[in-house]
């Protein structure tokens, strides 16, 4: 049974903070991926990698970084967070890269103040 | 890249009747489209996915059908019940495989 989890379920940050949020998958996974879910807007891509050390940009990927040591661990990076970066952080990982299910993690609920 | 659009926002039915989910796409090269359901406080959860070469694809009342040459694809989920009550997410992979694009979902809501 595949199991994501993401290091917290809340967060509250300040402006100008550097936010890192950790994301560990127990199935050897490949491909990992982090995405913000916002009412009305669905889930949108930040980031994916599809390796170690491997990093692609998603469709939103301004104000964010990522960091990906270990297959097992995706961080996110919010270098300077910002009240607009208050959002839903949904990670995910996913056994093949042509197209197959992906396994979400619970979710940090990041609040920025 | 990769543009997906869902309709409707809010499909409110009664227990018992049909809903229908709709989805377009716009990259012809795209070749995976998987739906999701997300309850209340929950994660997405994958429920049934469908690939290019086929066209159709049942998992007991969940169906998705998929028009390539119309660029569209829909969910059906048949006898509805209470715990069908859910936001769905339809996505697509475009052709450069660059990660999954969501349409911004429908919030099924089952009348009893």
């Amino acid at each position: 049974d595949v199991k994501v989890t993401q290091s917290s379920r809340y967060l509250v940050k300040r402006t100008g903070e550097k936010v890192f949020l950790e994301c560990v998958q127990d199935m050897d996974h490949e491909n990992m991926f982090w995405y913000r879910q916002d009412p009305g807007l669905g889930l949108r891509l930040i980031y994916f990698s599809y390796d170690v050390k491997m990093k692609e940009k998603g469709d939103i990927p301004e104000g964010y970084s990522v960091s990906r040591e270990k297959k097992e661990r995706f961080s996110l990076i919010l270098e300077s967070a910002s009240t607009n970066q208050t959002s839903m952080y949904l990670c995910a990982s996913s056994l093949s890269r042509e197209g197959d299910e992906q396994y979400f993690g619970p979710g940090t609920r990041l609040t920025v103040t | 890249g990769e543009n997906v659009e869902q309709h409707p926002s809010t499909l409110s039915v009664q227990e018992g009747d049909s809903a229908v989910i709709k989805c377009t796409y716009s990259d012809s090269a795209s070749n995976y489209f998987p739906w999701y359901k997300q309850e209340l406080g929950k994660r997405p959860q994958l429920i049934i996915d469908i690939r290019s070469n086929v066209g159709e694809k049942k998992d007991q009342r969940i169906a998705v059908t998929l028009n390539k040459t119309a660029k569209h694809f829909s969910l059906h989920i048949t006898e509805t019940q209470p715990e069908d009550s859910a936001v769905y997410f339809c996505a697509a992979i475009g052709g450069g495989a660059d990660g999954l694009t969501f349409g911004k979902g429908t919030h099924l809501i089952i009348q009893p």
